[in-house]
């Protein structure tokens, strides 16, 4: 079984500028989730979805963080403009399904360097 | 306002010998619990859990176990191996409606040969 796919594994680019990041989740999984961790910090929810519908993106910062899941499989998370403070890894995981107390399986992570 | 709590950044054990990772909570809502064991530039993979029905769950040499009242629980790794060398991370949600993992900030797990 194919795991989560990320890509770019790496990206650096300076304050103001646009990214984008791609997730490809384990096939048949209907949750996918974005998390944020910067570095000494546990993984932050940014935005979870549930197939295409966004169910929860409170800590999501809309003015700058957009993301969306095409289909309700692939998704992508884009930041413009960045900030110093975005640097971070950006993981994205999947689940089976929501509210099932399911374990969440998580990509490689997109690292992410914001000078 | 940090809701699961992992107080200890850092561990060093002796091969062979027992680890005891700790993780406190705060929300009482929380009855699943999870962790997850990450190693650099890999993405966290999951472990083992345990449900707040339980007090104990054990899978070969892992063990977690869950103190309610105390709003605490700890992960046990017998025997510690240089493998285990990693950082583990506590987790916590609430089952049913869309479940939301919060994670705790992590503990750094090594084991000396």
């Amino acid at each position: 079984e194919a795991g989560v796919a990320q890509s770019p594994r790496y990206k650096i680019i300076e304050k103001r500028q646009s990214v984008a990041f791609w997730c490809n989740p384990i096939s048949g999984h209907a949750t996918l989730y974005w998390y944020q961790q910067i570095l000494g910090q546990g993984p932050k929810l940014l935005i979870q979805f549930q197939n295409n519908g966004v169910v929860d993106d409170s800590q999501l910062p809309k003015d700058r963080f957009s993301a969306e899941r095409l289909k309700g499989v692939d998704s992508t998370l884009k930041i413009q403009p960045a900030k110093l403070e975005d640097s971070a890894v950006y993981l994205c995981a999947s689940s089976p399904q929501a509210g099932t107390s399911e374990k969440l399986f998580f990509g490689s992570g997109t690292q992410l360097s914001v000078l | 306002d940090q809701q699961v709590k992992q107080n200890s950044p850092s561990l060093s054990v002796q091969e062979g010998r027992i680890s005891i990772l700790n993780c406190d909570y705060t929300n009482s809502m929380f009855d699943y619990f999870l962790w997850y064991k990450k190693y650099p530039a890999e993405g966290p993979t999951f472990l083992i859990s345990i449900s707040s029905i339980k007090d104990k769950n054990e899978d070969g040499r892992f063990t977690v176990f869950l103190n309610k009242s105390a709003k605490h629980l700890s992960l046990h790794i017998v025997p510690s191996q240089p493998g285990d060398s990693a950082v583990y991370f506590c987790a916590a949600s609430v089952s049913g409606g869309y479940q939301k993992v919060t994670f705790g900030i992590g503990t750094k797990l090594q084991v000396i040969p």
